[in-house]
């Protein structure tokens, strides 16, 4: 059994500019959820999709956008990055029958200068 | 609002002693609740979760936890801790809005392990 995978492992962004971040879902796995992690902090629930629509928010700006693809991969998109952005993004993939446990992959960490 | 508190940011042990890590909810239904570890750099391991039934709750790693209702405590044990069990530690729970599940997750414990 495949676990949850992400890519890039790391990434240097300058402010102003775009990021893309990706994730595969663990196999059997239909829903992913996405989170950051600010240095010091629990994580913290951005949206989750489910059929290739996003069915919740958390308190983030629309430049922070999402994506999922027939196949339950993921993307995160982040525009117009400020220096707040720097963080650990994770994603999390359940099944929607069970979507309350959620298996994490290990992060993307994101540095905005 | 749904929060989770963990009340001890660093905790420090020696090996082959006893764990506990509290956690402390705010929540207004029956909750369903976590506990995950983050090895430095790492993603989130979920070592176990309560969503009903006994109270007592076993996970993977050795790890137990016991839900206390009347104190609206999910606190995470461990008989005798090894070395590798340094980690981070976040306690969560789940409040779905809407379609989605939401994790709110507590700010972690960091626990040392000495030798």
């Amino acid at each position: 059994e495949t676990g949850v995978t992400q890519s890039p492992t790391h990434l240097i962004k300058t402010r102003g500019q775009q990021v893309t971040l990706r994730c595969s879902s663990q196999s059997g796995h239909n829903t992913v959820s996405w989170y950051q992690q600010a240095l010091g902090q629990g994580p913290q629930f951005i949206f989750q999709y489910y059929r290739e629509e996003e069915n919740g928010r958390g308190n983030f700006p629309p430049r922070f956008s999402g994506l999922q693809f027939p196949n339950y991969s993921s993307e995160l998109n982040v525009n117009a990055l400020e220096l707040d952005d720097s963080a650990l993004y994770l994603c999390a993939s359940s099944s929607w029958t069970a979507k309350e446990t959620q298996y994490f992959g290990p992060g993307t960490r994101l540095l905005v200068l | 609002a749904q929060s989770v508190t963990q009340p001890d940011i660093h905790i420090t042990v020696s090996e082959g002693a006893s764990l506990e890590l509290r956690c402390n909810y705010s929540y207004g239904a029956t909750p369903y609740l976590f506990w995950y570890v983050q090895s430095p750099g790492q993603g989130l391991q979920l070592l176990l979760k309560y969503f009903s039934g006994d109270t007592l709750v076993q996970g993977i790693k050795g790890f137990e936890a016991e839900f206390k209702r009347s104190q609206s405590s999910f606190n995470l044990r461990k008989p005798s801790v090894h070395w590798s069990d340094a980690a981070e530690y976040f306690c969560a729970v789940v409040r779905n809005t809407g379609t989605a599940s939401k994790l709110t997750f507590g700010t972690g414990t960091r626990l040392q392990v000495t030798l």
